[in-house]
């Protein structure tokens, strides 16, 4: 069974500072990994996606990616009160399979 | 920037009746995917199409559930006989063809209540 575990949260963060979530899977063959922002009642929105071991990022957001560890994370620098949604976690354990997402950690940006 | 869209965003039905959920795709993408979102739970995958067939389904897609591309745009998700369990957001998503990247993107939603 595939899984993608995540602290359920909720985080709170004061703006300006970082904000770190994070991500265990259950499978070590895995490919590419993802983190999806979710805004109370609407749709997972993609913020980044990550395949390969070490970093990756873009703009505020840094992906970070250990295989051996089967740990996934994302760091939000400089955290804006718009940054507070829930962040899913999601998998896709080979080339076409469908997602496998987490609980998701409620992440809360306080001004 | 092209999206995939949904209809209606919210559905009210009774027991026992049918329910056709709909989706258009982004338009060069080619895998085509349905999740649902019972509230305060984790996103759960339901059905993957690609090339006019079934390429994978979950335990929760079951004879009551099924899918269509009726046209070259929409992608179609129906429930024979809805059940108060199947009260949910579903979500349509897609991806493009190709061995990466396979980000899938996520159209808005339908709210699916089942009375």
């Amino acid at each position: 069974q595939k899984e993608v575990e995540q602290n359920s949260g909720p985080l709170s963060v004061p703006e300006g500072a970082i904000a770190s979530l994070n991500c265990t899977y259950s499978d070590r063959v895995s490919q590419s990994f993802f983190w999806y922002r979710q805004y109370s009642g609407k749709s997972p929105e993609l913020i980044m996606s990550i395949y390969s071991n070490g970093d990756k990022e873009d703009g505020r957001f840094t992906a970070q990616l250990n295989k051996a560890s089967q740990y996934v994370s994302l760091l939000i620098r400089d955290s804006q009160p718009s940054d507070s949604a829930t962040y899913l976690c999601a998998g896709a354990f080979s080339g076409n399979t469908p997602l496998v997402f987490g609980k998701g950690t409620r992440l809360s940006v306080i001004a | 920037e092209p999206e995939v869209t949904q209809t209606p965003s919210h559905q009210v039905t009774q027991m026992g009746q049918e329910v056709i959920l709909r989706c258009v795709p982004i338009s060069n993408h080619l895998y085509f995917y349905w999740y649902r979102q019972i509230l305060g739970q984790k996103v759960e995958f339901l059905v993957s199409f690609y090339n006019n067939e079934i390429s994978e389904k979950s335990e929760i897609f079951d004879d009551q559930f099924s899918v269509e591309r009726p046209d070259g745009s929409n992608f179609t998700l129906k429930i024979r006989s809805t059940k108060l369990e199947d009260s949910a957001m579903y979500f349509c998503a897609s991806r493009s063809e190709g061995g990466g990247p396979y980000e899938q993107f996520f159209g808005p939603g339908t709210r699916l209540t089942v009375l």
